[in-house]
C-alpha cells in the first residue's frame, strides 16, 4: 500500500540528547513537510522540502534540522538546542510543492516524542 | 502572513443532528485553496473537503459541505446527520500558489448518542 510511514510511534529521550525521527513515503511525491502539534496550537510548520537536496525553514525551525538525500525520505533531527522538544510530530507529503496549490497533503501517523 | 482562525475550541452535537464549524482567514491573495482536515483519536490526519477560492459553488462531500463566503473570508464546515465516527479534531487550512499549508488551531467535535 502507498503511504507515509513515520517511525517510531513513541520515542523517549533524555534531555540534551539529539534524536532523529524517520519519515518515508512511497507515493512518489516531490514535496515533504514536518509539522509540530501541541495542544491548542494546531499544526506548525518546522521544515519543508520540494526537491531532493533542498529544504526550507518553516515557522519554528530553531532547534531542528533535516536532510533530503532521497526523494522518499525526509528525516527530522531534534537537537539539544530545541528548548521544549516534547510534542507530537507529523510528517506529510504532497505530489508537488509550491505552484500547485490544489494538492492536498497526505500525512503519516505521527511520532510522539517525550524528553525527560 | 496568512492566518487561519478557528474560534470554537470545542463543539458538541448529538447523533443525527447538524453542526457547523467556523473558520476565518486573512489574506490579500485572490486565488487560493481552503481545506478541512479531520484528526480522529488515532491522530491520522484525513482530508475532508477542499474549496478553490475562484469557484463560487460550495463544495460538498456526502454529509460534509462548506459555506464559503469569499468577501467575508469565511469557510465554515457543515456536518449533517452526525455520526459517532465524526468525533475528532477538525482543522481548517489555507494555501496559495506560493505558500505551504497554514492551519488553524483546531476545533474538537464531540458527538453524543
Amino acid at each position: 500500500d502507498g503511504g507515509i510511514t513515520q517511525s517510531p510511534k513513541y520515542l523517549f529521550r533524555k534531555e540534551g540528547q539529539n534524536v532523529t525521527l524517520s519519515c518515508e513515503q512511497n507515493l512518489n511525491h516531490d514535496a515533504m513537510y514536518w509539522y509540530r502539534q501541541d495542544p491548542g496550537q494546531g499544526l506548525r510548520l518546522i521544515y519543508y522540502s520540494q526537491i531532493v537536496n533542498d529544504f526550507q525553514k518553516g515557522d519554528i525551525a530553531e532547534g531542528y534540522s533535516v536532510s533530503r538525500e532521497k526523494k522518499e525520505s525526509f528525516p527530522l533531527t531534534v537537537t539539544s538546542a530545541q528548548k521544549n522538544p516534547t510534542a507530537f510530530y507529523l510528517c506529510a507529503s504532497s505530489p508537488q510543492g509550491q505552484g500547485y496549490m490544489n494538492t492536498e497533503a497526505f500525512f503519516g501517523q505521527g511520532t510522539r516524542l517525550t524528553v525527560v | 502572513a496568512q492566518t487561519v482562525t478557528q474560534s470554537q475550541p470545542e463543539m458538541s452535537v448529538q447523533e443525527a443532528e447538524t453542526v457547523t464549524l467556523s473558520c476565518t482567514y486573512d489574506t490579500s491573495e485572490s486565488d487560493y485553496y481552503l481545506f478541512w482536515y479531520k484528526q480522529p483519536p488515532s491522530r491520522q490526519m484525513i482530508l475532508v473537503i477542499r474549496q478553490e477560492a475562484y469557484k463560487q459553488q460550495n463544495a460538498t462531500e456526502n454529509r460534509f459541505s462548506v459555506n464559503f463566503q469569499k468577501a467575508a473570508k469565511s469557510f465554515s464546515l457543515k456536518i449533517s446527520d452526525s455520526q459517532l465516527g465524526d468525533a475528532a479534531m477538525y482543522f481548517c487550512a489555507y494555501r496559495t500558489l506560493y505558500s505551504t499549508l497554514t492551519f488553524g488551531k483546531g476545533t474538537m467535535l464531540l458527538v453524543s448518542p
